[in-house]
């Protein structure tokens, strides 16, 4: 079966605009969580989606934000870019909420680039 | 809160030998489950292994076990048998029961020596 799928892969964007990132999960899984890696923060959780809901947020500032769609997709939304934002979005999808004890299923990413 | 400490930026093998990685955390919880991920050049993230926190039997998938000590809240990774294709990050992950948000150690870059 597909897998969890994020496009763009990669992104540029200026400073001052926003951006709209997709990730599609596995056929079936209902939650989605977005992380956002650095080489100075590591893997940082932003937030997670269930049945178009956001379960649970990480300590991100109200630029980030996201939804969900009746069919599980997941967009995320940065507005106002700084170049800080700059980092590699990670989508993990998993079955249920809360219940992913066999782990994410992780997309390959979309590199974002502010300048 | 929850923090997940990987104290070994960088480690090296010999190709068919042995490597342990290093990971601990930090938890007030008894239920909770850890894993250990694998991010290759190409960016996925791939899960290694999980360990459910209330299970004593180490977990072992293949090459790949963990040593699981809950009162130390040490959960290290043992690859045996190291192969070219296991060169790559290695992030420690735990995450608490009924809750997504998985807490992500700052990883460990593999080096794998022909």
């Amino acid at each position: 079966k597909a897998g969890v799928t994020q496009t763009p892969r990669y992104l540029i964007k200026t400073r001052g605009q926003q951006v709209t990132l997709s990730c599609s999960p596995i056929s079936g899984h209902r939650s989605v969580s977005w992380y956002q890696q650095t080489p100075g923060q590591g893997l940082q959780f932003l937030f997670e989606y269930f049945s178009e809901t956001q379960r649970n947020k990480g300590n991100f500032p109200g630029r980030f934000s996201g939804r969900q769609f009746s069919n599980s997709r997941s967009e995320m939304n940065v507005s106002t870019l700084e170049l800080g934002d700059s980092a590699l979005y990670l989508c993990a999808s998993s079955l249920l909420s809360g219940t992913a004890n066999y782990g994410y299923t992780f997309g390959s990413g979309t590199r974002l680039t502010v300048v | 809160a929850q923090t997940v400490t990987q104290s070994q930026p960088e480690m090296s093998v010999q190709e068919a030998e042995t490597v342990t990685l290093s990971c601990t955390y930090d938890t007030s919880e008894s239920d909770y489950y850890l894993f250990w991920y694998k991010q290759p050049p190409s960016r996925q993230m791939i899960l290694v292994i999980r360990q459910e926190a209330y299970k004593q039997q180490n977990a072992t998938e293949n090459r790949f076990s963990v040593n699981f000590q809950k009162a130390a809240k040490s959960f290290s990774l043992k690859i045996s048998d190291s192969q070219l294709g296991d060169a790559a990050m290695y992030f420690c992950a735990y995450r608490s029961a009924g809750n997504n948000d998985m807490r992500f150690g700052a990883g460990t870059r593999l080096t794998v020596k022909p």
